[in-house]
């Protein structure tokens, strides 16, 4: 079945970066986009960007430009997503998703906690 | 950036009753608009897309309906497993991306 499995929570102090893997499996990897999504704690969510996984093309929302970046390595079948200059509003469970032609997402990761605190 | 409002952020329900969901777009999405359910400490999961079509597996008690700006989200009869947070997400303007509705809580009464 599809799936997407990513890495596990981090803990990181401000200033410091993180890298979130996304592992996809059950379809083929290049045919589809992965998005991130990100919840800070009782909040509700924010689309982060997007990556083609056929061409490594991008999308990052205004918001975050500068500080992020997304990467595919379709030998593993596998999407990162690197967060810089990291705040302690950047606390929060961050998702990738799969994205059909553009359109909706499904599905989804399990999420991965990142907890920014000195 | 095309803004989404959800109403109401929470909806007290009683099992085997109907639910009614709103999400409204600040301009036109056309039909390009989807509806995920998110549980407690879970990823969302799909629902509808298109506006009006169900997700593979999706129980035919949760219907989508509306165009353009106003969107309805009908839960038909209420079950246990049903209780969570919904939020609508539209695609229809790339670039700049893609937005989400803040959620609305459908809790039991």
């Amino acid at each position: 079945q599809v799936q997407l499995v990513q890495s596990g929570a981090e803990v990181k102090k401000p200033g410091a970066s993180v890298k979130v893997s996304c592992k996809a499996s059950g379809y083929t990897f290049t045919s589809y986009g992965i998005s991130w999504v990100r919840q800070a704690p009782g909040q509700g969510l924010e689309w982060m960007g997007w990556i083609s996984a056929y061409n490594g093309n991008t999308n990052y929302a205004q918001k975050l430009q500068g500080r992020v970046t997304m990467t595919t390595d379709t030998s593993t079948s596998t999407a990162y997503m690197e967060l810089r200059s990291l705040r302690s509003d950047d606390t929060a469970v961050y998702y990738c998703a799969r994205v059909w032609a553009l359109n909706w997402f499904d599905p989804w990761g399990q999420g991965t906690l990142v907890t920014v605190s000195s | 950036e095309i803004v989404m409002t959800q109403s109401p952020a929470t909806l007290s329900v009683s099992p085997g009753e109907r639910a009614t969901l709103s999400c409204r777009a600040s301009q036109s999405v056309s039909s390009n608009l989807a509806w995920y359910q998110q549980k407690p400490g879970q990823a969302p999961r799909l629902l509808i897309y298109g506006a009006s079509t169900r997700a593979t597996g999706i129980p035919a008690r949760f219907s989508g309906s509306g165009s353009g700006t106003e969107f309805t989200l009908t839960i038909s009869s209420l079950q246990s497993e049903d209780f969570a947070v919904y939020y609508c997400q539209q695609y229809n303007n790339w670039p700049p991306g893609w937005t989400f509705g803040q959620g609305t809580k459908v809790e039991i009464k």
